[in-house]
C-alpha cells in the first residue's frame, strides 16, 4: 500500500466551484505540505503543515486554503476555482527530525478547471 | 532564501552514453540536495541526497552526483543511459539554519526532461 494517497486522482470541475484535493499517510510524519506543478516552472509550494495546529502559507497560496484534520490527513480546498488553478498538485510529507528532511510525495492529483 | 537553477531544460542523448544534468543553488548555510525523478504520468521518486556527509552522493539505478561547494553545483551524472531513465528530473534544495537544523521547506528548479535514443 502507498504510504502517502490522494484523492481524488483526476477532477475535472468548472470555474466558480469549490473544490477539496485530499491527501492521507501511513508514514506517522508530523510534517505535510501542498504543491503544484506547472510545465516548465517545477514544484511551486502552496501551504505546509509542521504539526496540526501549525499551518504555514507558502509562495502562491492566493485562492487556495487547507485544513490539517489529523496528523495523518492535510486537506487542500480551492474556494472558487478558476482556470489558471488547472495544474498536477503533490501532497507531500517528512519527518520533521533534523537534517534528514526527505519529502515524500503523493502520486499527484490532475486538476482541470474549465 | 534559497534557488535553484537547472541549467539545460531538456537534453537528449543516446543509449548506452553518459548522462549529465546541471544544478547550480545558492542558499545561506549548509544545504540539503536533492534530486527527484518524475516518470511519465508518475508521482516523484527520489534518486539520491546530499546531506553534508561524503560530497560523492551514489544513488538509484546507477545515478549519481557531486557537491561542490566552490562552485555551488550538484550535477547529476550516469556512466550509460537506459531508455528507462527517459524521465523529468528535478533538483531541489533545502536551506538549514546556522545550528543545522533543516527548515523544512524545498526549492524546485524547473526541471530537466532526459530523452534517451535508441
Amino acid at each position: 500500500d502507498a504510504d502517502v494517497t490522494q484523492t481524488p486522482r483526476n477532477r475535472i470541475t468548472k470555474t466558480g466551484k469549490r473544490i477539496m484535493l485530499e491527501c492521507s499517510q501511513t508514514k506517522g510524519h508530523d510534517r505535510m505540505y501542498w504543491y503544484r506543478q506547472d510545465p516548465g516552472l517545477g514544484l511551486r509550494l502552496i501551504y505546509y503543515s509542521f504539526d496540526v495546529k501549525d499551518i504555514n502559507k507558502g509562495e502562491i497560496s492566493d485562492g487556495y486554503s487547507v485544513s490539517r484534520q489529523a496528523q495523518a490527513k492535510f486537506s487542500l480546498s480551492l474556494e472558487s476555482a478558476i482556470p489558471n488553478q488547472t495544474a498536477l498538485y503533490f501532497c507531500a510529507t517528512s519527518p520533521g527530525q533534523g537534517r534528514e528532511e526527505t519529502q515524500y510525495f503523493g502520486p499527484g492529483t490532475r486538476l482541470l478547471v474549465l | 532564501a534559497q534557488s535553484v537553477t537547472q541549467l539545460d531544460s531538456h537534453v537528449s542523448v543516446s543509449e548506452g552514453t553518459p548522462v549529465l544534468l546541471r544544478c547550480n543553488y545558492s542558499s545561506s548555510y549548509s544545504p540539503s540536495l536533492f534530486w527527484y525523478v518524475q516518470h511519465p504520468n508518475k508521482g516523484l521518486q527520489l534518486l539520491l541526497k546530499y546531506t553534508s556527509a561524503a560530497t560523492l552522493v551514489k544513488g538509484i539505478n546507477g545515478f549519481e552526483a557531486e557537491f561542490k561547494k566552490s562552485e555551488t553545483s550538484f550535477h547529476l551524472t550516469k556512466p550509460s543511459a537506459h531508455m528507462s531513465d527517459a524521465a523529468e528530473y528535478f533538483c531541489v534544495v533545502s536551506d538549514q539554519n546556522a545550528g543545522g537544523t533543516s527548515y523544512g521547506k524545498l526549492t524546485f528548479g524547473q526541471g530537466t526532461i532526459l530523452t534517451v535514443h535508441p
